[in-house]
């Protein structure tokens, strides 16, 4: 298995709330990416990584920030938790060698209930 | 979006019949994979099929693709218990763009 680890698995918070979840791989691969998983929607990107410091949106990037400071790892942002934003979110990476297209390897992901 | 769409979303059969799932998109693509994804676990990998490519094994799954009609199937051949998952197809957008995946398909095979 890849060496993917998010934290924390599971979260209960209050609307208005900051929350941070937090992806830390041990592959060294170049892409990281965060994507929400909601019933009916399948899995959405929310934001991506290409680089240390180099971050972009995904489809659904309103009200999530995101910040990578350091190769092994991609922070999501909530700055102020709302009950839409209750969802299991997943961490992914993927090496270099294919670009953006390539092979995801994904965390087992972190529950937030946003009540 | 480009987002893939999986057909049926839901199919139900018994051990040991096959399984077939079928995946539509809408832009030109690198190439086309599908994952598999346990109840409460993260998606895991199945296979890629590149856009020049028109049919790829591994072990008992079975991708097709056919760009002209811009469609994909997933074959499970001997179908177990242990395939009870969802399955998900995902594209490119035919550039340098993140995987969009579809909606899936969960499949049940009871024992």
């Amino acid at each position: 298995d890849a060496g993917i680890t998010q934290s924390p698995r599971h979260k209960v918070t209050e609307t208005g709330t900051p929350v941070t979840l937090r992806c830390h791989q041990t592959e060294n691969h170049r892409y990281m990416y965060w994507y929400r998983q909601d019933p009916g929607h399948g899995l959405r990107l929310i934001h991506y990584s290409y680089g240390v410091k180099d971050t972009d949106k995904g489809e659904v990037s309103d009200g999530y920030s995101v910040s990578r400071s350091k190769t092994e790892d991609f922070l999501l942002t909530l700055e102020s938790a709302t009950s839409s934003q209750t969802s299991v979110y997943f961490c992914a990476i993927s090496e270099a060698t294919r670009g953006l297209s390539g092979e995801l390897f994904f965390g087992e992901g972190s529950r937030l209930t946003v009540l | 979006s480009q987002q893939g769409e999986e057909d049926p979303q839901a199919l139900s059969i018994q051990e040991g019949e096959n399984a077939t799932m079928n995946c539509s998109y809408k832009t030109s693509i690198n190439n086309l994979q599908w994952y598999r994804q346990n109840s409460g676990r993260g998606l895991v990998h199945l296979i890629l099929i590149r856009s020049n490519e028109r049919e790829k094994h591994s072990g008992r799954l079975r991708v097709t693709l056919d760009t002209s009609k811009k469609s994909s199937s997933l074959l499970i051949t001997a179908s177990r218990a242990a395939d009870t998952a969802s399955y998900f197809c995902a594209t490119d957008g035919g550039g340098n763009t993140p995987l969009v995946f579809g909606k899936g398909t969960r499949l049940s095979v009871i024992a």
